[in-house]
């Protein structure tokens, strides 16, 4: 069965700071992996993905995360965190015509 | 980029009556569409799939009677929650997946909260 895990469930870090979120997958085959963000009483917005090809993915907002099979791995980074990146971010398997598996969350907090 | 939209926003109810939220792809046309319930600092509880044209497919533990949900057309969906009560308040997200869309990606509605008095 899929399922993901984020094992930070709360992250605070400084303006400027790099930041990594950790995401860990399990799942039979190649999966398409997602990060997602959330800020307070909103939707879902995407991120990045990753179907296949290069390992290393670039999003929107300076995100970037790297798809690592060895450790069944999808962590998203940002080299310098903005206070407007406070939000909840979701880490999400699911292939072609599969239910997304969607992680607990992480919550990143930024202190000016 | 694909937009979803979702309304209402939020929505106060008394106790026992029903409420339709309607989730609608804007640019693109979605077969599939899902219906997702999030509790306070909570991940998404995927609560049921929804293809156009046919009977939703529910997760184990949603009532389909008490979440009904219709996606008459390629661009809408709606989730009515019929007779609700105070345990119905939630928030409420859908998604849409483009059709003819081999990579999965779905986009989100902005979501509804609701609150049953």
């Amino acid at each position: 069965a899929q399922s993901v895990t984020q094992p930070d469930i709360h992250i605070t870090v400084s303006e400027g700071a790099s930041l990594e979120l950790r995401c860990n997958y399990s799942y039979g085959a190649t999966p398409y992996l997602f990060w997602y963000v959330q800020s307070p009483g909103q939707g879902l917005q995407l991120l990045l993905k990753y179907f296949s090809g290069d390992t290393l993915v670039q999003g929107i907002k300076g995100f970037e995360a790297e798809f690592k099979r060895s450790q069944s791995s999808f962590n998203l980074r940002k080299p310098s965190v903005h206070w407007s990146d406070a939000a909840e971010y979701f880490c999400a398997v699911g292939a072609g015509g599969q239910n997304f598996v969607f992680g607990p969350g992480t919550r990143l907090s930024v202190l000016p | 980029g694909a937009v979803v939209s979702q309304h209402p926003s939020r929505v106060i109810c008394k106790s026992g009556t029903s409420v339709k939220i309607e989730c609608r792809s804007l640019d693109f046309q979605a077969t599939t569409m899902f219906w997702y319930r999030q509790f306070p600092k909570q991940s998404l509880m995927l609560m049921a799939t929804s293809n156009e044209g046919s009977k939703a497919t529910y997760e184990q533990g949603v009532e389909k009677d008490k979440f009904l949900i219709n996606h008459a057309s390629l661009t809408l969906s709606t989730l009515t929650v019929t007779s609700a009560h105070p345990e119905d308040s939630s928030f409420y997200i859908c998604s849409a997946r483009e059709a003819g869309s081999a990579k999965n990606i779905q986009y989100f509605g902005a979501g509804t909260r609701l609150s049953v008095l």
